[in-house]
Parts: structure tokens; C-alpha cells; sequence
């Protein structure tokens, strides 16, 4: 298998613009998780999707984050307008609902820079 | 709420020798899961080992082990004949099952590994 897929890798954008990132998980994975590290912070938890409908987005800071999965190979998480304080790795995972196989898998992240 | 506590924000080890990595949890839940994670320069987070609460023997994987005190809620990770690839960062992670839908990890700061040949 490919592993989770993220696109992009990078991404640079200036304050105020629309960010879109994109996620493909593991066929057959039905959990999909959204992180974000920051130094600050560290690693977040912002949303996760089961058979993908949303189950926790209490980790979402603002509503300026959303988040879709319209597929069981596809999911976007999407900042608008987008702030310097954004800048940060997100990094997505799945894994299967599976007792005893529930390990995430992380994509290798999108670095966002926001200016 | 969880919450993983990493103490050593850095830690050194030469080549060829072993290091052990701490993690103490807080939890109220008696079936849940710890695993450790790599985080390498290239920032693609691996899994090392994972340990199911339930299991008493300690989990393995080549030079890696734990050793996991339920009662003490201790999780520490070491790693034998380091290799100059393990230089990483290295996360705990504590995961709750329910039986349903809760599959949240919750993370440590992480402990930043350095290898000295």
C-alpha cells in the first residue's frame, strides 16, 4: 500500500488567503485523523472522521477551520481566511476501527507557512 | 482528561549503547492503549512499538522494548545497540478504546533523541 498521501508537502500563502489541504488514508482504513504540530503546542488533535462522518471536532480552533471527507479515499481541511498563528505541519492519519489494529498512520505533513 | 508527560525534553547516547526513554500517563481507564512514535528529521511520524494495557509481558520489536508499569502508570521506551538512524524526536501517545468511537491519541511533548558516533 501507499501509505496515507498528503498533498501539498509545502505550502505558502499570504495572510487572508483560502488554504486547502488534502488527504488521501489507507484503503480500507474507516478512522481519518487531522493533526497539527506546532513548537508551541505541540501535536493537536483537531478533527477525526469514522466511515466518514465527523465524530470529535473539538479541536478545531475556529471556524475558520473546516474540515470534509466526501469519500471514504478523500478528505480536505481547509482554513479561510488563513492567519500567520495557522503556520504550522498538519498532518494527517487513519486507521481501522479494528480491536488490536487501531494504530494511526501519519501522511508525511504539509508544512504551512502563512505571511 | 489524559494526559502524557515526557520529562526528558532531550536526551544523548552513543553509538552501539542503550538509552531509555521516560512517559508517565494519567488515566482513570483500565483497557486503553501507549504506543511510541518517531519523528526523524524528515518529520514523517513511524511507530515504534505499541503496548495494549491488558497485556502484562512487555511489548518488542528488534532493539526496541518497554517497560510498562500499569499500576505505576509508566510507559518508558529503550532502545538497544543505538544506531545513528534512531537520532529522532520520540512521542508517547495514549489511546482510549471504548468499544465505539473514541480512538483519540493524546500526545507527549516528545523527548529529541540524539546519536553520538
Amino acid at each position: 500500500d501507499a501509505g496515507v498521501i498528503q498533498s501539498p508537502r509545502h505550502e505558502v500563502t499570504e495572510m487572508g488567503q483560502e488554504v486547502t489541504l488534502r488527504c488521501k488514508p489507507i484503503s480500507g482504513h474507516d478512522y481519518l485523523f487531522w493533526y497539527r504540530q506546532t513548537m508551541m503546542r505541540g501535536l493537536e488533535l483537531l478533527i477525526y472522521f469514522n466511515n466518514n462522518v465527523p465524530i470529535d471536532d473539538s479541536g478545531m480552533p475556529e471556524d475558520r477551520f473546516s474540515a470534509k471527507m466526501p469519500n471514504a479515499s478523500f478528505s480536505t481541511l481547509k482554513i479561510q481566511p488563513s492567519e500567520p498563528r495557522d503556520s504550522a505541519v498538519y498532518f494527517c492519519a487513519s486507521s481501522s476501527g479494528t480491536k488490536g489494529r487501531n494504530e494511526q498512520f501519519f501522511g508525511p505533513g504539509t508544512r504551512l507557512t502563512v505571511l | 482528561a489524559q494526559t502524557v508527560t515526557q520529562s526528558q525534553p532531550e536526551m544523548s547516547v552513543q553509538e552501539a549503547e542503550t538509552v531509555t526513554l521516560s512517559c508517565t500517563y494519567d488515566t482513570s481507564e483500565s483497557d486503553y492503549y501507549l504506543f511510541w512514535y518517531k519523528q526523524p528529521p524528515s518529520r514523517q511520524m513511524i511507530l515504534v512499538i505499541r503496548q495494549e494495557a491488558y497485556k502484562q509481558q512487555n511489548a518488542t520489536e528488534n532493539r526496541f522494548s518497554v517497560n510498562f508499569q500499569k499500576a505505576a502508570k509508566s510507559f518508558s521506551l529503550k532502545i538497544s545497540d543505538s544506531q545513528l538512524g534512531d537520532a529522532a524526536m520520540y512521542f508517547c501517545a495514549y489511546q482510549i478504546y471504548d468499544g465505539g468511537s473514541n480512538y483519540k491519541l493524546t500526545f507527549g511533548k516528545g523527548t529529541l533523541l540524539t546519536v553520538n558516533p
